[in-house]
């Protein structure tokens, strides 16, 4: 696959506590995704980035903060968590007219 | 908006039958491309399908079929001589390069279980 690895594979946090995803991929895609999935709502994109320090806001952005200083790597934040973050959290990689590649996910559980 | 639905939450099947799932769309654009993923319970999110709009063919990879009915803005998927291994969910999703760059849209998923 798209080599794309997510850290931590999970997290338990504490409400009010920032929180950072990390996404690493080695496939050199253009294209780089942050999407949340919860029960009853499949896959909703948060933020993607369309190259170095290039993001913009997907459908549910509130709340979350991204950064991409290198192609490799994308960086998910939650600058002050809440019990409605509590989440899978999955990176996606592509290129253009290209399926994406899913990482495996991060569980994350704000308490 | 682009829009996917799935209509039916979760489905059975009894193992070596064929089952379909239920997908529809909706959008303005005209080339885009449609596909399907299993997320069985390790979390993984793996590509089954692809369909690209501008082609009338319907796609096909080994025991997995689609029906792709663009005018109905219909993308059905079939699983033939199912397996307890196809027990998982699954996502139908579009994509368009339009200007939203290459945003995957998701539905919300039918869970397939599969009985010996």
């Amino acid at each position: 696959d798209a080599g794309i690895t997510q850290s931590p594979r999970h997290k338990v946090t504490e409400t009010g506590t920032p929180v950072t995803l990390r996404c690493h991929q080695t496939e050199n895609h253009r294209y780089m995704y942050w999407y949340r999935q919860d029960p009853g709502h499949g896959l909703r994109l948060i933020h993607y980035s369309y190259g170095v320090k290039d993001t913009d806001k997907g459908e549910v952005s509130d709340g979350y903060s991204v950064s991409r200083s290198k192609t490799e790597d994308f960086l998910l934040t939650l600058e002050s968590a809440t019990s409605s973050q509590t989440s899978v959290y999955f990176c996606a990689t592509g290129t253009d007219n290209s399926p994406l590649h899913f990482g495996n996910g991060t569980r994350l559980t704000v308490t | 908006a682009q829009t996917v639905t799935q209509s039916q939450p979760e489905m059975s099947v009894q193992e070596a039958e064929t089952v379909t799932l239920s997908c529809t769309y909706d959008t303005s654009e005209s080339d885009y491309y449609l596909f399907w993923y299993k997320q069985p319970p390790s979390r993984q999110m793996i590509l089954v399908i692809r369909q690209e709009a501008y082609k009338q063919q319907n796609a096909t990879e080994n025991r997995f079929s689609v029906n792709f009915q663009k005018a109905a803005k219909s993308f059905s998927l079939k699983i033939s001589d199912s397996q307890l291994g196809d027990a998982a969910m699954y996502f139908c999703a579009y994509i368009d390069y339009g200007g939203s760059q290459g945003n995957l849209i998701f539905g919300k998923g039918t869970k397939l279980s599969v009985k010996p």
